[in-house]
């Protein structure tokens, strides 16, 4: 069965700490993995990965994807307190969107 | 504890017809929130609902679109008259507490193609 998964559950750090947050899958028809930040009403699409090896960057956060590993990495330098929320990994297999459970990340001053 | 479900899977509709998504939340969840995600693009937010309340539905297109929750049974989203443009994939999370952003759990989704 196609499932998605993520590591940690659950991360608190200082601000200005740098963050790595993973993501792993296992899917019979990969198509694309994304990361989302989960805010009040609704997830921020932070980046579509489809080819492996290609860093996509954004400011301080920045992700990568490893498709001989099947997982992808979300990496968010010099944090600050606007960081904290949930992180999603979600995977298009080509039927359907698989999510992850997310990653809570809390900043704290 | 099953997740989120949400159905059918896929869905083909002509131009005209009807469209009902169904979407199941997770159990002890009263929080409901549907999406649709176009190809290459993030998630777009549609409505959030609560048992029997529609609290925002900001995202929501005027016409042809209503979404309900009832008190007993799955939360549906109803594309009236659809449209080749309404083809996407619908997504629904779910959630015990008020802010998205502090539990919730996503479906499947269902991809609708209008032909």
């Amino acid at each position: 069965e196609d499932k998605v998964v993520q590591s940690p559950l659950s991360l608190v750090v200082h601000e200005g700490d740098t963050v790595t947050l993973n993501c792993s899958y296992e899917v019979t028809n990969f198509r694309s993995l994304l990361w989302y930040k989960q805010e009040k009403k609704a997830p921020t699409f932070l980046f579509m990965l489809t080819s492996s090896g290609i860093e996509k960057k954004s400011g301080r956060l920045s992700s990568i994807l490893d498709k001989k590993e099947l997982f992808s990495i979300l990496n968010i330098t010099a944090t600050q307190t606007g960081d904290s929320a949930i992180y999603l990994c979600a995977v298009d297999n080509n039927n359907d969107m698989r999510f992850g459970a997310g990653t809570r990340l809390t900043v704290k001053p | 504890n099953a997740g989120v479900m949400q159905n059918p899977r896929h869905l083909v509709r002509r131009r005209g017809q009807e469209a009902r998504l169904r979407c199941s939340p997770m159990k002890g969840h009263s929080h409901v929130y549907w999406y649709r995600q176009l190809p290459e693009e993030g998630l777009k937010f549609m409505v959030y609902l609560q048992k029997e309340n529609i609290i925002d539905e900001s995202g929501m297109p005027k016409e042809r679109f209503s979404a309900e929750f009832p008190k007993e049974g799955p939360s549906i989203l109803r594309i009236q008259q659809v449209v080749r443009g309404d083809s996407a994939a619908y997504f629904c999370a779910s959630s015990p507490l008020r802010a998205l952003n502090t539990e919730a759990f996503f479906g499947q989704g269902t991809r609708l193609t209008v032909v």
